[in-house]
């Protein structure tokens, strides 16, 4: 079936620098891409939809100069969290929907800490 | 290997009738497992989490840790409750997490 591909699983860094995370669809074309951040009590918080080739929308109250999403290709979607402050400590999960057939398909997530 | 399985991708039901929507795991740990819920033109929602035991809108889904089960149930379906179902299994501490294909639910009158 359809594999969706997130690294870094984890990833710490400091306060100020940028973190980039990867989203690849590695069997099928991601015609759509969504980024989402898990929040307390497991539930999930859609930060933003990208579709190849354009510009993201973002979700209101997702700071987009913040989170960069970048959707370049069919099958790669990048989130990059820019000047990380601790309280974007968090778990990044995209997921992506090929252009046939139906369903999402989910990255493993990545559990990013800033310190 | 973390592992999540929902062996229905389409599953057909009349209003009234019992429902259950199936997920079998495998995971070397104590597992989180939580059913997320798409509605048509909707964003992804949590329906449940198995460590609350709470019933969401009439669902249930109880985990059984001998059979590695974790299926959400509802005794009499609506036609609302048509949508996309995914079970997953949440391990946030080592960074990873692990949906289901998903199970398209429909509801007839």
């Amino acid at each position: 079936g359809a594999v969706v591909s997130q690294h870094p699983s984890r990833v710490i860094c400091k306060s100020g620098t940028s973190v980039k995370i990867e989203c690849r669809s590695l069997d099928f074309q991601a015609t759509t891409m969504f980024w989402y951040r898990q929040f307390p009590k497991q539930s999930l918080m859609l930060m933003a939809t990208s579709n190849e080739g354009s510009k993201a929308t973002y979700e209101q109250g997702v700071e987009k100069d913040k989170f960069l999403i970048n959707h370049a290709s069919l099958t790669l979607s990048t989130l990059t969290v820019t000047s990380a402050h601790p309280e974007d400590s968090s778990f990044y999960i995209c997921s992506a929907k090929g252009a046939q057939g139906y369903g999402y398909t989910f990255g493993s997530g990545t559990r990013l800490t800033v310190v | 290997a973390q592992r999540v399985t929902q062996p229905e991708k389409l599953l057909s039901v009349f209003k009234g009738a019992p429902v259950e929507l199936k997920c079998n795991y495998s995971y070397s740990g104590s597992p989180e497992l939580f059913w997320y819920v798409q509605y048509s033109r909707q964003r992804l929602q949590l329906l449940l989490r198995h460590i609350s035991r709470e019933s969401i809108k009439g669902f249930t889904a109880d985990l059984n840790k001998g059979e590695t089960s974790f299926h959400l149930k509802k005794p009499f379906a609506q036609e609302e409750d048509s949508a996309m179902y995914y079970c997953a299994l949440f391990n946030t501490n080592a960074g990873k997490s692990t949906f289901g294909d998903g199970t398209t639910l429909t509801v007839k009158p």
